[in-house]
């Protein structure tokens, strides 16, 4: 499709509890890329994926989070032990290469994760 | 490194025109800017490469000045569902897309 689908749109989780999210990119797109968004509305770079090999993982908290990008399987952000800090909007995009030259990154429409 | 975006904040009337600028401190390879609207995903408005070059999207262009490592965000003849927060993000080396803080749009009547 030419939409990045993502699921859930919310998400509540008690802390300590697991968060899983989804993201299947658009088809022909190679690249994927999960941001978190805070209140304040500032994207951090999470992590990103070209097919199913992670491409870069320097934002990661890798103590707690894992993700995932599995041919044929949407990709997944995967959260263990949610903290209240971890409250956020995560945003997917995706793009036929890492640089988006041409159309930029398409961003789902984000899942909201809180923690309470 | 993030870049830095001014103003954080603007209001326009209808019709009136305004300029985002991005700056960094980095040598860019590239700059994009996306606008998001309140509860949405944020949406690719255009992507400007090193090479000074400018481009243009209905009332919508945008400039990047690769000596300065400096894109600016040009909005003429303001509508009102231009209103959002607008991000600039810039690519450089081998780093991810990184986002500025955003600068919020608002027109009104």
């Amino acid at each position: 499709g030419e939409e990045v689908a993502q699921t859930p749109k919310h998400l509540v989780r008690g802390e300590g509890q697991k968060a899983k999210l989804y993201c299947a990119p658009i088809k022909g797109h190679s690249y994927v890329f999960w941001y978190q968004q805070v209140l304040k509305n500032e994207f951090k770079f999470l992590i990103s994926f070209q097919n199913e090999n992670v491409f870069d993982e320097t934002g990661m908290p890798k103590e707690r989070f894992s993700a995932k990008c599995l041919p044929n399987s949407p990709c997944s952000l995967e959260i263990q032990a949610t903290k209240l800090e971890d409250s956020a909007v995560y945003f997917c995009a995706s793009s036929q290469s890492r640089s988006g030259n041409g159309n930029g990154y398409t961003f789902g429409s984000g899942t909201r994760l809180t923690v309470v | 490194q993030q870049p830095v975006q001014s103003p954080q904040a603007v209001i326009l009337r209808e019709g009136e025109d305004a300029v985002i600028n991005c700056s960094s401190s980095k040598a860019l390879y590239s700059v994009h800017w996306y606008r998001q609207k309140h509860g949405e995903a944020p949406v690719f408005l255009m992507i400007l490469l090193k090479g000074g070059e400018q481009k243009g999207h209905e009332k919508i262009s945008a400039s990047f000045n690769e000596k300065k490592q400096q894109s600016s965000l040009y909005l003429t003849a303001s509508q009102l569902s231009y209103s959002g927060t607008y991000f600039c993000g810039t690519l450089s080396g081998n780093t991810p897309l990184v986002f500025g803080k955003g600068t919020r749009l608002s027109v009104i009547a």
